[in-house]
């Protein structure tokens, strides 16, 4: 079975500063993971996807992720956040069923960007 | 704006009652995925069409059922609705049955009174 955990439901930053969010993965198999990012009152967009190539990810809006497998870690970074960021990060993972795909989402993380 | 379009974007009924989320999948977007979204669950992967067949079947209940028609549009209809039901109901879409990327849409806000 695969499942993804998010630490911090909430997590504060100020403006300007590191953003941290964080995912672990349990996964049998190489697993594609994902970020999305869910603005209030809207649908949730894709940020950035891991698939077995770079282990860095690079996606939009300046984030970042970066798959460790020795700590089955997917964390999601941006160096600098910005009041726009504020909003609900996903992180998930895909499981391949025989004809298709099922994804597995996290609980979520709010994030607070403070002036 | 993913592209995807989902009616209404609010529904208010009561409990025992039937209704019907519908979903328009981005244009070239063969599959589509229904999401529940809710306070004490999180996010929860439904169900998978792509082209008018189930794909993969994920936490849904007995009491909700769902198709693709011929124009690739989706319905997920929900029957013998209880409180517990109240949720947002996602809609996404891919281009294929395999394609990782989905696209989103806003969303439909259903509440059971």
């Amino acid at each position: 079975a695969q499942s993804v955990t998010q630490l911090g439901s909430h997590v504060s930053v100020s403006e300007g500063a590191l953003v941290l969010l964080r995912c672990n993965y349990s996964s049998s198999v190489p697993p594609y993971l994902f970020w999305y990012v869910q603005y209030p009152n809207q649908g949730l967009q894709l940020l950035l996807k891991y698939t077995s190539a770079a282990t860095l990810v690079k996606g939009i809006n300046g984030f970042e992720a970066e798959f460790k497998k020795s700590e089955t870690s997917f964390h999601l970074t941006k160096p600098s956040a910005h009041m726009s960021d504020a909003a609900e990060y996903f992180c998930a993972v895909r499981a391949k069923a025989n004809t298709g795909n099922q994804f597995y989402f996290g609980t979520g993380t709010s994030l607070t960007v403070i002036p | 704006d993913s592209g995807v379009t989902q009616t209404p974007k609010h529904l208010i009924t009561a409990t025992g009652q039937r209704v019907t989320l519908r979903c328009s999948p981005r244009s070239g977007d063969l599959s589509v995925y229904w999401y529940q979204q809710s306070l004490d669950q999180g996010l929860q992967f439904l169900i998978q069409y792509y082209n008018g067949e189930e794909r993969a079947k994920g936490n849904i209940l007995e009491r909700f059922s769902a198709q693709q028609f011929p124009d690739l549009h989706s319905e997920l209809n929900l029957s013998s609705l209880e409180l517990g039901d109240s949720a947002l109901y996602f809609c996404a879409s891919s281009l294929d049955s395999y394609t990782d990327t989905q696209y989103f849409g806003p969303g439909t806000r259903l509440t059971v009174l």
